[in-house]
């Protein structure tokens, strides 16, 4: 299965700031997913990203507050901007590896906005 | 719309004993499932999977689970529990190339 490269693992960031993760992928996949995991819940996806296309969002998540890009088949980042309080979560990236192989998981960003 | 119960917010079990977890899900078309554990300060681990074929699905770490259609449940078992498996546990459910949709957890507490 694929092996994703996250990174920061954490960061503690001011609030108005922006941040942005990166993940890299050991093998082209077509779509990587951007979740976030708010303190003690679950996982909720933030948007879907394509190589050469623009990402597909979620209702409650809109672009403006976490861009995306994909520039190529195997990296893309995801940034949060104008950090808030409420923006403290761990942030995680997923592709999925193959059929037989099922969906990877990054290792997570840990932010925390004071 | 897909979506996924785990009744059960938090478990203990004692060392050795068996464990069952309970995952219901709502799914439009043949559904892919999964588990997933997390530690604490972790990321996600893929316990198992189920695409299609034999309905007892074997997982890494000594985890079993059974696709059940006619409930559509999905529950995560192990035989005897081992100190190390306290953690959180997630079922999901998705297709091929598409989202995965998370339950809200089940955290395993084991006690010596």
């Amino acid at each position: 299965s694929a092996v994703i490269s996250q990174k920061p693992s954490r960061d503690i960031c001011q609030r108005g700031t922006s941040l942005t993760i990166q993940c890299q992928v050991d093998s082209q996949v077509t779509m990587m997913f951007w979740y976030r995991q708010q303190p003690g819940q679950s996982l909720t996806l933030i948007a879907t990203a394509n190589q050469g296309s623009e990402a597909t969002y979620e209702s409650g998540f809109v672009i403006d507050k976490f861009p995306i890009s994909r520039p190529n088949l195997t990296f893309s980042t995801l940034t949060v901007s104008n950090m808030s309080p409420e923006d403290s979560s761990i942030y995680l990236c997923s592709v999925e590896s193959s059929w037989l192989a099922g969906y990877t998981f990054g290792s997570g960003t840990r932010l925390t906005v004071v | 719309a897909q979506s996924v119960t785990q009744p059960d917010i938090h478990i203990t079990v004692s060392e050795g004993a068996s464990l069952e977890l309970r995952c219901n899900y709502s799914y439009g078309a043949t559904p892919y499932l999964f588990w997933y554990v997390q530690s604490p300060g972790q990321g996600l681990q893929l316990l198992l999977k189920y695409f299609s074929g034999d309905t007892l699905v074997q997982g890494i770490k000594g985890f079993e689970a059974e696709f059940k259609r006619s409930q559509s449940s999905f529950n995560l078992r192990k035989p005897s529990v081992h100190w190390s498996d306290a953690a959180e546990y997630f079922c999901a459910v998705g297709g091929t190339a598409s989202k995965l949709t998370f339950g809200t957890g089940t955290r395993l507490q084991v006690t010596l």
